[in-house]
């Protein structure tokens, strides 16, 4: 069965230092990979996904499928990136139900 | 588009009561979620539907928990009889008909406690 690792349940930083959350999968096929995000009193929402290999709010995550990991990093973190973070897997490709890890809270201190 | 509507926000019920969880997933959507956030097991998917069918109801604990469908803008999670330890945040979330990595949106969850 798949399985997604956040090993961090916390994480502070300080504003401006750079931010890497981290994510670890396992999973025998190819995996389809996203980054979802829940801020203060707001719902859960996609931040990215590792096909599109874009740049949210100016977040990357680069898939490595020799590590089996899917990091979240952001160079220069702001205030507002406080929230939840969570890391997710959908095996299908088609819209299967997604395995979420076990989130991130993310805070950065002024 | 007003999201994912879930309904209520937050139940508060004594165990042994029936306790019915209302979803209106994003129109035009075709798959619909249920997951269930606890602070030891985190995210897990109950069941989903495409088109109104159950496709995988693998992530259902117990026979206590049941899920329908019965229109492309409605679903329900009914848990009967309830216990304690079925006290979590309900999500409901829903996507478009698939074509690789589309995202699912979901709802802002209903906070279940049950006494």
């Amino acid at each position: 069965a798949q399985r997604v690792t956040q090993p961090e349940k916390l994480l502070s930083v300080f504003k401006g230092a750079p931010v890497e959350l981290k994510c670890n999968y396992s999973y025998s096929g190819s995996p389809e990979l996203f980054w979802y995000v829940q801020y203060s009193r707001q719902r859960l929402q996609l931040l990215l996904r590792h096909i599109s290999r874009e740049s949210i709010k100016g977040f990357t995550a680069d898939l490595n499928k020799g590590e089996t990991s899917f990091h979240l990093k952001k160079p220069f973190a702001q205030e507002e990136d406080s929230a939840m973070y969570y890391c997710a897997l959908r095996t299908g490709g088609g819209a299967d139900g997604l395995t979420f890890g076990k989130g991130t809270h993310l805070i950065i201190q002024p | 588009d007003a999201g994912v509507i879930q309904s209520p926000r937050h139940e508060v019920t004594e165990m042994g009561q029936e306790v019915t969880l209302r979803c209106k997933p994003i129109s035009g959507h075709d798959y619909l979620f249920w997951y269930r956030q606890t602070m030891m097991r985190g995210l897990e998917l109950l069941i989903y539907f495409n088109n109104n069918v159950p496709i995988d109801d693998s992530g259902m604990p117990e026979d206590r928990f049941s899920a329908k469908m019965p229109n492309a803008s409605f679903s329900t999670l009914k848990i009967q009889p309830s216990e304690p330890r079925d006290s979590a945040v309900y999500f409901c979330a829903s996507s478009p008909r698939h074509g690789g990595n589309q995202p699912q949106h979901f709802g802002d969850g209903t906070r279940l406690s049950i006494l």
